[in-house]
């Protein structure tokens, strides 16, 4: 069945460091890749989206390409922030046979947490 | 710009009680969607609507019923209520089926004890 994998947490970075998050996924279609980020106490926020294979979604410095070949849509972020510090979910709209509308599954959830 | 709302933002029940949650879409979004969050868990998608009628049925326990109204907006309904319930509950809205972005509201924090 259709499924996703994120990588595990939680990560502790410096400032200024590099950011990964892995996420893989299982499909029978061809889904449209979600990256949505939650800060302490608040809801979740769409953070960037690709919708077919070689799109690269960015939003705020953040970077995922959507890789068909290897079924990933990885997170990436050249110099994290403070302010970056928060939970990020990789999440996956899978589309089978056109008998799902829309309803999204979300990864484990992956903390981030950048230190000064 | 306006978002999604919903109320109230926490609740406290007790165990056996009813609650009802309500979410109001982004202005002119038809399609709602509800997820539980249990502690440290992932969302879990329960229901979605699409122009009043269900369009999809995730885990959601028959305990809990819900509807989305002429005006979009959405209630969550949830009798016999069980400690294991307490979650954080989030609706979320978008602009047709086949527009694929979801915008979330804050989420309702519902504490059975």
């Amino acid at each position: 069945g259709d499924s996703v994998t994120q990588m595990e947490g939680p990560v502790t970075l410096s400032e200024e460091a590099f950011l990964t998050i892995n996420c893989t996924y299982t499909a029978t279609g061809y889904p449209s890749l979600f990256w949505y980020v939650q800060y302490p106490g608040e809801g979740l926020q769409l953070l960037l989206k690709a919708t077919k294979a070689d799109d690269k979604g960015s939003n705020k410095g953040f970077e995922a390409t959507y890789r068909k070949e290897t079924t990933s849509f990885h997170l990436e972020k050249g110099s994290v922030q403070v302010s970056d510090s928060a939970v990020y979910f990789c999440a996956p709209l899978f589309n089978a046979g056109g008998t799902s509308y829309g309803k999204l599954t979300f990864g484990q959830g992956t903390i981030l947490t950048v230190h000064p | 710009a306006a978002g999604v709302i919903q109320s109230p933002r926490h609740l406290i029940k007790e165990k056996r009680e009813t609650a009802t949650l309500k979410c109001y879409p982004i202005p002119r979004h038809d399609t709602v969607y509800w997820y539980q969050q249990g502690p440290g868990q992932d969302p879990q998608f329960l229901i979605s609507f699409y122009e009043k009628m269900q369009s999809d049925k995730g885990s959601i326990p028959d305990r809990f019923s819900a509807q989305q109204f002429s005006d979009y907006h959405s209630e969550l309904n949830m009798s016999s209520l069980e400690l294991g319930d307490s979650a954080l509950y989030f609706c979320a809205s978008s602009l047709g089926l086949t527009n694929r972005e979801q915008y979330f509201g804050p989420g309702t924090r519902l504490t059975v004890t």
